[in-house]
């Protein structure tokens, strides 16, 4: 069985900073993983995702996530904060070698940006 | 543009009634899936669909039905057996045959008690 595990459920941040929202997985087989985020009152949107390949992924509004195989961690960063981010992120994993598409999802980690 | 609609945006319950929540996605994904989610809790699984005619239970199906006549729809009823509805519940589809495509989400349904 797999999950995921995200550290901090709320992180605050100021604009211009670095943003790093962490997460952890446990599968017992390679996984794929992703990042999605979240504004109120609206569904999820896919930010990157980890499937194979390059170890270090980016993503849309300059986010990118680096997979560490030994650590069993994704966590996701951008260099600069904006205000415009602040939002819910979530985490996601699915074991590759599973049939089917079922994802298993974090707790979530609200994100604050302060002037 | 193809994408996932979900109808409607805002819905109350009486106590006793069931409800039904839509779901359309016009982007030809053979998977569809019916996500609760609740502040501070994440999102839960309640039903999902990889192929017409056929669903799953996820991990809070309790309360729930779903039904899967066409490729392109999922409904999802609330049944009065569900005593705790008030929820933000999210509809998603993928393609399932290649596991390492994401899921995409519509806009979901708030679902309030009266």
């Amino acid at each position: 069985a797999q999950s995921v595990t995200q550290l901090g459920s709320h992180v605050s941040v100021s604009e211009g900073a670095l943003v790093l929202l962490r997460c952890n997985y446990s599968s017992s087989v390679p996984p794929y993983l992703f990042w999605y985020v979240q504004y109120p009152n609206q569904g999820l949107q896919l930010l990157l995702k980890y499937t194979t390949g390059a170890t270090l992924v980016k993503g849309i509004n300059g986010f990118e996530a680096e997979f560490k195989k030994s650590e069993t961690s994704f966590h996701l960063t951008k260099p600069s904060a904006h205000m415009s981010d602040a939002a819910e992120y979530f985490c996601a994993v699915r074991p590759e070698q599973t049939s089917g598409s079922r994802l298993t999802f974090g707790e979530g980690t609200q994100l604050t940006v302060n002037p | 543009d193809g994408g996932i609609t979900q109808s409607p945006k805002y819905l109350f319950r009486k106590e006793g009634q069931n409800v039904t929540l839509s779901c359309e996605q016009n982007l030809n994904h053979d998977a569809m899936y019916w996500y609760r989610q609740d502040p501070g809790q994440g999102l839960r699984l309640i039903y999902y669909s990889q192929i017409v005619n056929d669903f799953q239970k996820g991990d809070i199906a309790e309360g729930y039905s779903v039904s899967r006549e066409k490729k392109e729809s999922f409904p999802l009823t609330v049944t009065s057996a569900q005593k705790n509805p008030t929820a933000f519940y999210l509809c998603a589809s993928s393609a399932v045959v290649v596991s390492n495509q994401p899921q995409h989400f519509g806009d979901g349904t708030r679902l309030s008690i009266l």
